[in-house]
């Protein structure tokens, strides 16, 4: 089956450490995103990739760092910077336009220690 | 700038009732415009899309909306809800650059 794959499902981190949230897809698509999602907040943009090895900030980057080394694979790592890091997270891709479908995989919960 | 509006954070309505959410829009041409649906703890679910054409857009499990450039909306519409639809809804508009904006959501509660 295609589609987009995050792990760990729940995740917990501890003060001053740095943790790192999965997501792989087998869509073959060129665009990646992590969201954030707070309740009552929608889905804020942190960082998204166009191509591999090339990445930009979105609306709330600070505290937060990412990768794409391979086409299929847009790590996050959620840093000791990042003050209130407990939210959902979301990853998506989509073919690589602004306006393409994007298809999300099912979250990542982080809470903290 | 670019914006995206849902007006009601919370709707219930009575299962086999209509419903229709509110999507407001700021966009500066025509926009290609969205609406996802989450389930609690899952991922977002594309319910239906406008790029161009046909103002009136059918989706899956009976959903359809209806872009009114002269309102700037595009609300989302269902016949008669079922238990299963309860959930939250998101509206967007993009393309803004390579990203999409997404509304805050409206989350569906369906009454017995």
């Amino acid at each position: 089956d295609g589609g987009i794959t995050q792990s760990p499902k729940y995740l917990f981190r501890k003060e001053g450490q740095n943790v790192t949230l999965s997501c792989e897809q087998n869509l073959n698509h060129d665009a990646m995103y992590w969201y954030r999602q707070d309740p009552g907040q929608g889905l804020r943009l942190i960082y998204y990739s166009q191509i591999v090895n090339d990445f930009q900030k979105g609306d709330i980057a600070e505290g937060y760092s990412v990768s794409r080394e391979k086409k299929e694979s847009f790590p996050l790592t959620v840093t000791s910077a990042q003050k209130n890091p407990t939210a959902f997270y979301l990853c998506a891709s989509s073919m690589g336009q602004g306006s393409d479908i994007q298809y999300f995989g099912a979250g990542t919960r982080l809470s903290v220690l | 700038a670019q914006s995206v509006t849902q007006p009601d954070i919370h709707i219930t309505v009575s299962e086999g009732a209509s419903l229709e959410l509110r999507c407001n829009y700021s966009y500066g041409a025509t926009p290609y415009l969205f609406w996802y649906v989450q389930s609690p703890g899952q991922g977002l679910q594309l319910l239906l899309k406008y790029f161009s054409g046909d103002t009136l857009v059918q989706g899956i499990k009976g959903f359809e909306a209806e872009f009114k450039r002269s309102q700037s909306s595009f609300n989302l519409r269902k016949p008669s809800v079922h238990w299963s639809d309860a959930a939250e809804y998101f509206c967007a508009v993009g393309p803004w650059g390579d990203k999409i904006i997404f509304g805050k959501g409206t989350r569906l509660h369906i009454l017995p």
